[in-house]
């Protein structure tokens, strides 16, 4: 089945400073869409690319979605204390239904 | 609010016992689907339901079942509980056409003891 590697597994960074996540798979996704996960609740769309090559934005977050189709990134700028939680990619194929998420980055902000 | 909802949000069963996980979207969706998350794994599908009176296998369908009653509502169901089931479980739901994004429900927390 289909594959993503999503990178880093966790991240502990300082209040303000950005922060970048990717995800690489061995398929080609049609839909590239990003989820951040807070303790007891489901995943919350956060941004959702549709083209190779699209950068799209959603105030402090941009994010890109490969040009060969197989990858994405995720930046979150000047990041604050409720950025804390587990971002996850997840792409869909062409003429598959349901979603292949990634393992998750686990964001830690230290005071 | 408009949403996802699923019942309940916790529960324990003993190996063996049966359950069904209820899910129920307020959207119009016509795509649900169910998935498990466990530690460090992600998300995976178990089955899903294009539309209403149709029922496809996910990634991980093995001991689970599941009934799509109406629009609105898509059960899965543990016949016989094993401790490989503990999980936290999600459904979500889309709209066709609509490749914006899953609407996800807050999750039902299952163990198996």
């Amino acid at each position: 089945g289909q594959q993503l590697n999503q990178s880093p597994q966790s991240m502990f960074i300082q209040e303000g400073e950005d922060v970048s996540m990717n995800c690489t798979s061995s398929s080609i996704f049609n839909t590239w869409l990003w989820y951040k996960q807070d303790p007891g609740e489901g995943p919350v769309l956060l941004i959702a690319l549709y083209k190779a090559g699209e950068l799209t934005s959603n105030g402090r977050l941009t994010a890109q979605f490969g040009i060969t189709r197989k990858d994405s990134f995720l930046n979150i700028s000047a990041s604050i204390p409720s950025d804390v939680g587990i971002y996850f990619c997840a792409g869909r194929g062409g003429g598959a239904d349901g979603l292949t998420f990634g393992k998750g980055t686990h964001l830690i902000i230290q005071p | 609010n408009a949403g996802v909802t699923q019942t309940p949000k916790f529960q324990v069963l003993k190996t063996g016992q049966s359950m069904t996980l209820q899910c129920a979207q307020d959207m119009n969706h016509n795509s649900m689907y169910w998935y498990r998350q466990d530690p460090g794994m992600g998300l995976r599908l178990i089955y899903y339901s294009a539309s209403e009176g149709t029922t496809d296998k996910g990634e991980v369908p093995n001991g689970y079942n599941v009934s799509r009653l109406n629009k609105r509502e898509f059960s899965l169901r543990l016949e016989s509980a094993a401790p490989s089931q503990t999980s936290v479980y999600f459904c979500a739901s889309r709209s066709t056409g609509a490749d914006y994004g899953y609407t996800f429900g807050s999750g039902t927390r299952l163990t198996v003891v």
